[in-house]
């Protein structure tokens, strides 16, 4: 098993220009993650999907949107990409949301110049 | 908002020092995890204490879940270079982690 694939692992990006950040689990988890995390600052939620076809907002939405394309796949989108931007991005899932152990992925390393 | 507050943010010790780190809240959580996350790879689960008083043993680690539930301890005995890593609380409900700890233990 994989568990919870991110790609890609590193991106560098310049001020104004869009990506989106992939993630995929096998472990037909049904909620899955995006946190950020920064030096000193912990992980931060972006974004969640409680289960597939819904998503929420979580600590630090702003500058992001996201797709639960389907069970499996959690999309991380920045449209307009800001040197605020610039962190590590972790993808997890768990079975559900309330006492569930996460299953984190490698992380994306996002620079954003 | 639960925010979580660990401390100490540093922790740098010789192999086979005891340590305790904390996780601290002016919240109520209904239940606590504890994550270590090693550098370049995602956290992975250590426990998850669910009932206030709690205590759970993990080979050298202890972890106590406070009688309030509003904070919560974790203890390694006899430390080793292999426990290195930032460990991390997370409250159940809004997914909030705390800043973290990071351990260093010097063989």
């Amino acid at each position: 098993n994989a568990g919870v694939t991110q790609t890609p692992k590193f991106q560098v990006l310049k001020t104004g220009q869009s990506m989106t950040l992939q993630c995929a689990q096998d472990m037909n988890h049904n909620s899955m993650y995006w946190y950020r995390q920064d030096p000193g600052m912990g992980l931060r939620l972006i974004y969640y999907s409680a289960s597939e076809g819904t998503t929420d907002k979580g600590e630090v939405p702003n500058g992001y949107n996201v797709s639960r394309l389907n069970k499996r796949e959690f999309s991380l989108r920045l449209e307009s990409a800001a040197p605020s931007q610039t962190s590590v991005y972790f993808c997890a899932s768990s079975v559900g949301t309330v006492l569930y152990e996460q299953y984190f992925g490698p992380g994306t390393r996002l620079t954003v110049t | 908002t639960q925010l979580l507050e660990q401390s100490p943010q540093f922790l740098s010790i010789q192999e086979g020092e005891n340590l305790t780190v904390y996780c601290n809240s002016s919240s109520v959580f209904s239940s606590l995890q504890w994550y270590r996350q090693e550098p370049g790879e995602g956290p992975v689960l250590l426990v998850t204490v669910v009932t206030g008083g709690e205590v759970k043993k993990l080979k050298r680690l202890t972890f106590q879940f406070g009688d309030a539930r509003k904070d919560s301890s974790l203890h390694i005995t006899a430390a080793q270079p292999g426990d290195t890593g930032l460990y991390l609380c997370a409250g159940e409900g809004d997914m909030r982690f705390g800043a973290g700890t990071r351990l260093t233990v010097k063989p």
